[in-house]
């Protein structure tokens, strides 16, 4: 079974430029999450959907963040413009939801390193 | 506020010996409790997740740790460490009760394992 995968892996762009990540999560997941990680600080929750729809998406930044997920099956994470700031580390995880109340695991993609410059 | 601290950032043992990997949360209620190793240039592996039930959680390599409600802790363990146990490891929780089906998992800093041969 093919994990989560994310593209691109690196991501180099000027400040003010248009950046989109993809995440496909594992196969049958009805859960995605967007999560990122700006160097020296904590890993932070972004997003969740459920199938396509935005459960949760109390983390994203401002709004030049706009995620997308096409169909319930990949999601997209557009910034645009970007800053200095965004740069950082974007991790997709996907889950399947389970009758246990709550409990699945979330399994991670390599992440996409994103650099403004 | 929901929080995980992960109080070292470092932490350095010799192959063969037992290791311990520090964490604690603060969250209302009983949590969810995660342990995700990152090797190098890869993404966030999952090693354990505590539910329910019994304390000690075994988890993938060989890895356990126990959850321990009064103390609010959550430490990762192995008995004997391996060099290639060096890593990058993350705690990390989700409250167990919340509103809106709430999913997102707060993270801890995170510490970076040093195996010695």
């Amino acid at each position: 079974e093919a994990g989560v995968t994310q593209f691109p892996s690196h991501s180099v762009i000027e400040k003010g430029q248009t950046v989109t990540l993809r995440c496909d999560p594992i196969s049958g997941h009805d859960n995605l999450y967007w999560y990122r990680r700006v160097m020296g600080k904590e890993i932070k929750f972004l997003l969740h959907f459920v199938k396509e729809s935005k459960q949760d998406e109390s983390g994203m930044p401002n709004n030049r963040f706009l995620a997308e997920r096409t169909g319930g099956t990949y999601s997209t994470l557009k910034v645009q413009p970007a800053e200095l700031e965004d740069s950082g580390v974007y991790f997709c995880a996907s889950s399947l939801t389970t009758t246990s109340g709550g409990a699945d695991t979330q399994y991670f993609g390599p992440g996409t390193r994103l650099t403004v410059l | 506020a929901q929080s995980v601290a992960q109080p070292e950032d470092q932490v350095n043992v010799a192959e063969g010996n037992p290791l311990t990997v520090k964490c604690t949360y603060s969250v209302s209620g009983n949590p969810y409790l995660f342990w995700y190793v990152q090797y190098p240039n890869r993404g966030l592996q999952f090693l354990l997740k505590y539910i329910t039930g019994d304390n000690l959680v075994k988890g993938s390599y060989g890895f356990e740790a126990e959850f321990n409600k009064s103390q609010t802790s959550f430490h990762l363990k192995k008995p004997s460490a391996l060099v290639s146990d060096s890593a990058l490891y993350f705690c990390a929780v989700r409250a167990r009760i919340n509103a809106g089906n709430n999913r997102k998992l707060i993270w801890g800093l995170g510490t970076s394992l040093a195996v010695n041969p």
